[in-house]
């Protein structure tokens, strides 16, 4: 069975700073991989979403990587900001099916 | 782009009674939707996957006659949590996917119930 953890569980780093949020899946066989931010109440957004044929995707400030063989992605997010505090979870998809990881709960301090 | 309209966002309710939840794709059809749920400071876990016009599709664990998942059009799901206790006050998300969408897997996620049971 797919199994996704995100490291750190939570990070607080002050306005400005650029970050990493790592994620690592065990089973390489998948579709691809999601990020999301999550709000406090809310449902999620997505960020970025990696097919498994490809290596990165960026978006503004945001830069995803994967690496398959390895079961590893990142999501690098530059000059952070305060309104860049949520929950950002990782999600990698089987057929019709996504596991995805406990998430990194950021604070972004001003 | 898709969007996926998930109603109410909160709810309150007694335990023993029954809460149903609705989950609409709004500019797209949707043959398969998703309920995911959300316990605090966890991951998501899928719950079930509904199919239009079929039955839905549980995961293990997850109790079929407590969770009742209608998929009776291609733009709509509901999820009704039968004699609810207060173990089932959680988060519950839904998801579809635009089969329309050419980017991949072009799943939406609905914006969430919040369930509490008193």
């Amino acid at each position: 069975k797919q199994e996704v953890t995100q490291i750190p569980a939570a990070l607080s780093v002050p306005e400005g700073e650029n970050l990493v949020l790592n994620c690592s899946f065990t089973d390489s066989a998948i579709y691809n991989l999601q990020w999301f931010r999550q709000d406090p109440g809310k449902g999620l957004t997505s960020l970025l979403l990696i097919q498994s044929s490809q290596r990165e995707q960026t978006s503004g400030r945001l830069n995803a990587s994967l690496d398959k063989s390895s079961g590893r992605s990142t999501l690098y997010i530059a000059a952070s900001q305060p309104g860049d505090s949520a929950t950002y979870l990782c999600a990698v998809s089987g057929f019709n099916k996504f596991y995805f990881g406990s998430g990194t709960k950021l604070n972004v301090k001003p | 782009g898709a969007v996926v309209s998930q109603h109410p966002s909160r709810v309150i309710c007694k335990s023993g009674t029954s809460v149903k939840i609705e989950c609409r794709s709004l500019d797209f059809q949707a043959t398969t939707m998703f309920w995911y749920r959300q316990f605090p400071k966890k991951s998501l876990m899928l719950m079930a996957t509904s199919n239009e016009g079929s039955k839905a599709t549980y995961e293990q664990g997850v109790e079929k006659d407590k969770f009742l998942i209608n998929h009776a059009s291609l733009t709509l799901s509901t999820l009704t949590v039968t004699s609810a206790h207060p173990e089932d006050s959680s988060f519950y998300i839904c998801s579809a996917r635009d089969t329309g969408q050419t980017n991949g897997y072009g799943y939406t996620f609905g914006s969430g119930t919040r369930l509490t049971v008193v």
